[in-house]
């Protein structure tokens, strides 16, 4: 069974532009979720997604978003990029909250 | 609002060696943990997953227990390896609205030396 794949694996933007992110679930997973991993903060939770629908959202600022697909992938978008979304952005996929299974991440370096 | 904390930040051990890693959580009310190693640069790897009615799970050399009451966990690990250096994350999760959102540590660095 495939694991979890994210594409690209990694990105360098600029200040102001935006980005999209997207993250392949393990087959038959229809719970998507993204965390952001930084130096300082850890691993920190964006958003969850099920069946296309939301249905979690972290403490994080309205310029980051998200959607998912009826085949389960997901996209997550970051407009207005800053130097402080430098960070590996993690998806993970899940069958119903059991165990998550990450993907190898996707490293946004923003200049 | 959960909090989990993990000790130590680094472990340096001589190969050989069996270690414990500490995981502490504020909020009993969990779904489940799970312990993760992340090689650097690299994604995460499950290693062991307690279900909230579980005490404890084994895969090899790797041993997890939960104590939900006192919240805490521990990873046991046996006869460590060099190829057992990477850091180990622990994670909480706990259920609202049939979302599960993780919760981590900040992980241990583990450095085995050959």
């Amino acid at each position: 069974k495939a694991g979890v794949t994210q594409t690209p694996r990694y990105l360098i933007k600029t200040r102001g532009q935006q980005v999209t992110l997207s993250c392949s679930p393990i087959s038959g997973h229809r719970s998507v979720s993204w965390y952001q991993q930084t130096p300082g903060q850890g691993l920190q939770f964006l958003f969850e997604y099920f069946s296309e629908t939301q249905r979690n959202k972290g403490n994080f600022p309205g310029r980051f978003s998200g959607r998912q697909f009826s085949n389960s992938r997901s996209e997550m978008n970051v407009s207005t990029l800053e130097l402080g979304d430098s960070a590996l952005y993690l998806c993970a996929s899940s069958h119903e909250g059991y165990e998550q299974y990450f993907g190898p991440g996707t490293r946004l370096t923003v200049t | 609002k959960q909090e989990v904390t993990q000790i130590p930040a680094a472990l340096s051990v001589p190969e050989g060696e069996n270690l414990v890693l500490n995981c502490s959580f504020t909020d009993s009310a969990i779904y489940n943990l799970q312990w993760f190693r992340q090689d650097p640069g690299k994604g995460l790897t499950s290693l062991l997953l307690i279900q909230s009615s579980q005490r404890e799970q084994t895969s090899g050399r790797l041993n997890a227990s939960l104590d939900k009451s006192s919240g805490r966990s521990t990873l046991y690990i046996a006869a460590s390896q060099p190829g057992d250096s990477a850091t180990y994350l622990c994670a909480v999760a706990y259920s609202g609205a049939g979302s599960y959102q993780l919760t981590f540590g900040k992980g241990t660095k583990l450095s085995v030396i050959p």
